[in-house]
């Protein structure tokens, strides 16, 4: 079945750690997001990719970093600048050039810090 | 810069009908979108509407556009307690590719 991975699905951290957090997808899709969830705020854009070797700033970008040297990979890196990294993490995929714009979803990934 | 609001959250009784709303602010809006999240995961698109519609019905759900007012709304008929999520509205416009907008999301509480 085509989809989103995410992982892992919870994580722990010690204040001052860098943590990755992965995301695959097989959907063959060209664009993939990166958002960032908080009680009562909705979703926030970190970065967007829509194409191998490019991705983009989005709305709360500092204290995090991506990379996108594969179509089917986007992992994200939570490094320790940034402030309140606590958070559940979601990773989404989309066509770019045709369709609606939907986004396809994993399950997230929830990032505590200790 | 362009904003989607909605209210955090309603509660209905099982059966009757749900009426969820939303405001957005981009004048450019190409597509409207509802999703929903269960808990503890990720978003699911459940209806979209284009923005030269005024309503799209699939099943129990009713979509409203009021383009004029900047005003979606999302009618669930015959409400489950399965029904139970949060719904987010969402928006894209032409420009800048598909960024999407997200409102902050209607916690939906359905009593048996």
């Amino acid at each position: 079945d085509g989809g989103i991975t995410q992982s892992p699905k919870y994580l722990f951290r010690k204040e001052g750690q860098n943590v990755t957090l992965s995301c695959e997808q097989n959907l063959n899709h060209d664009a993939m997001y990166w958002y960032r969830q908080d009680p009562g705020q909705g979703l926030r854009l970190i970065y967007y990719s829509q194409i191998v070797n490019d991705f983009q700033k989005g709305d709360i970008a500092e204290g995090y970093s991506v990379s996108r040297e594969k179509k089917e990979s986007f992992p994200l890196t939570v490094t320790s600048a940034q402030k309140n990294p606590t958070a559940f993490y979601l990773c989404a995929s989309s066509v770019v050039e045709t369709g609606t714009g939907e986004l396809f979803f994993g399950e997230g990934s929830r990032l505590t810090v200790l | 810069g362009e904003d989607v609001e909605q209210s955090l959250f309603l509660s209905v009784r099982e059966g009757d009908s749900s009426v969820i709303n939303c405001t957005y602010t981009d004048s450019s809006s190409t597509y409207l979108y509802w999703y929903k999240q269960e808990p503890g995961a990720g978003l699911q698109l459940l209806t979209y509407i284009f923005s030269n519609m005024d309503m799209k019905q699939d099943q129990r759900l009713t979509v409203l556009l009021n383009k004029k007012d900047k005003h979606l709304s999302l009618r669930i008929a015959d409400t489950q307690t399965g029904d139970s999520a949060i719904y987010f509205c969402a928006e894209t416009s032409n420009t800048g590719g598909f960024k999407t907008i997200f409102g902050a999301g209607t916690r939906l509480f359905v009593k048996a």
